[in-house]
């Protein structure tokens, strides 16, 4: 069975900390991806990779950095926290070609 | 940028009713895929269109992909209560990309 899975379900966070989301897939994808989905608007994607070391900008990177060492992790690091950045964060893989992304659980961040 | 939009935002049906949601593009998509949330989970994908007028079944789910390869919706046949959550649109501008545009989504929600 596939399986996404994310560091945190819940987390709170102060103005200015450096805030570091995890997300492991076991099912060997090339692919990986972070989004925020916010009330209205959908889900946004911030980054993506497609390979170990290999990223690229989403819609809305700004504020936002990744990091992709191995094949099964893909980070997502805010630098400085800011309440703006409150959101449910989910984290995405797929196979290269395969289109469907299978998402891990999610994690709600609140930036106070 | 390339934009997917989804109506209605939201939807309050009776048990038994039927219920559509539709996706309109600014531009023609390759495919398009549609997950289902339900409250407090994931996104889960359904299916995915590529033909130009397609239409594929799920049970009581009808899904079609517009001519033009533009638009696209999603039709439940008398809605049943493990139909609530919310529904995804999304979109891919060029074959093989692995970027996906989400619509801003549909909650149903169902008196029984």
């Amino acid at each position: 069975d596939v399986k996404v899975t994310q560091s945190s379900r819940y987390l709170v966070k102060r103005t200015g900390e450096k805030v570091f989301l995890e997300c492991v897939q076991d099912m060997d994808h090339e692919n990986m991806f972070w989004y925020r989905q916010d009330p209205g608007l959908g889900l946004r994607l911030i980054y993506f990779s497609y390979d170990v070391k290999m990223k690229e900008k989403g819609d809305i990177p700004e504020g936002y950095s990744v990091s992709r060492e191995k094949k099964e992790r893909f980070s997502l690091i805010l630098e400085s926290a800011s309440t703006n950045q409150t959101s449910m964060y989910l984290c995405a893989s797929n196979r290269e070609s395969y289109n469907e992304q299978f998402f891990g659980p999610g994690t709600r961040l609140t930036v106070l | 940028g390339q934009q997917v939009m989804q109506i209605p935002q939201y939807q309050h049906v009776q048990e038994g009713e039927d219920f559509t949601t539709y996706c309109n593009s600014s531009t023609t998509l390759s495919n398009i895929q549609w997950y289902k949330q339900r409250p407090g989970g994931h996104p889960v994908f359904l299916i995915q269109l590529v033909k130009s007028g397609e239409v594929k079944k799920q049970k009581r789910l009808t899904f079609q992909f517009g001519e033009a390869k533009k638009n696209s919706s999603l039709h439940i046949t008398a809605t049943q209560t493990t139909d609530v959550g919310t529904y995804f649109c999304a979109g891919n501008k060029v074959q093989g990309a692995q970027k996906l545009v989400f619509g801003q989504g549909t909650r149903l929600t169902i008196n029984p």
